[in-house]
């Protein structure tokens, strides 16, 4: 079955400092995003991107925050500058149609310490 | 009103029960409806999708309301390998990418 693959599965860095999430989502998929999960929390939308663009953001996707699919393949969340709020779970997920169920990545655990 | 809004759980159950989650949503406009399954500290899965005429993948069956923005999803014979977080998810609406909003999740424990 095919899958979202995401690097590293934890990441633990200091406050200030810049951190790039990466992503291979499902190579026939068109649509790709990031979500985050502060942990005993719920599942929060961060971003959507499709044709090479941003299609919607959240109020969480603030300047700090950045997308990029530099490739034909990867798909990139970078954190310019972490905060300890930044700390949560990661996940990247891949669509083929907005109707069906979208396919998470098994996440990265960012620690801001 | 929360965006989407479920049971608060959690529900301990012992094997072979029937348990019954139930969901509302805020939005009218939205499109597509899921439950996905989360065990502790995993991606969220997907479960299945919700139909309006109502769906059944084996022990498990999906129904929606879009009258009252209501969504449920029945577990007959609940087995150990059940136990998860159940999220009921719902599609924003029509425009492409559309994101998904997720309930806070109900907790499940099955017993022997």
């Amino acid at each position: 079955e095919p899958e979202v693959t995401q690097t590293p599965s934890h990441q633990v860095t200091q406050m200030g400092q810049e951190v790039i999430l990466r992503c291979v989502p499902i190579s026939n998929h068109l649509y790709f995003y990031w979500y985050r999960q502060i942990l005993g929390q719920k599942v929060e939308f961060l971003v959507s991107f499709y044709n090479n663009e941003i299609s919607e953001k959240s109020e969480i996707f603030d300047d700090q925050f950045s997308v990029e699919r530099p490739d034909g393949s990867n798909f990139t969340l970078k954190i310019r500058s972490t905060k300890l709020e930044d700390s949560a779970m990661y996940f990247c997920a891949s669509s083929g149609q907005q109707t069906r169920g979208y396919t998470f990545g098994s996440g990265t655990r960012l620690t801001v310490v | 009103r929360k965006e989407v809004e479920q049971d608060p759980g959690p529900f301990n159950v012992p094997e072979g029960a029937t348990v019954a989650f139930n969901c509302t949503y805020s939005n009218s406009a939205s499109q597509s409806f899921f439950w996905y399954r989360q065990d502790c500290r995993k991606e969220p899965k997907l479960l299945m999708s919700v139909y309006s005429s109502g769906n059944e993948d084996g022990r498990f069956t999906a129904q929606l309301n879009r009258a009252s923005q209501y969504i449920s999803l029945l577990i007959r014979d609940s087995k150990l390998s059940d136990s998860a977080t159940y999220l009921c998810v719902v599609n924003s609406g029509g425009n492409q990418g559309g994101k998904l909003i997720f309930g806070q999740g109900t907790e499940l424990s099955v017993k022997p």
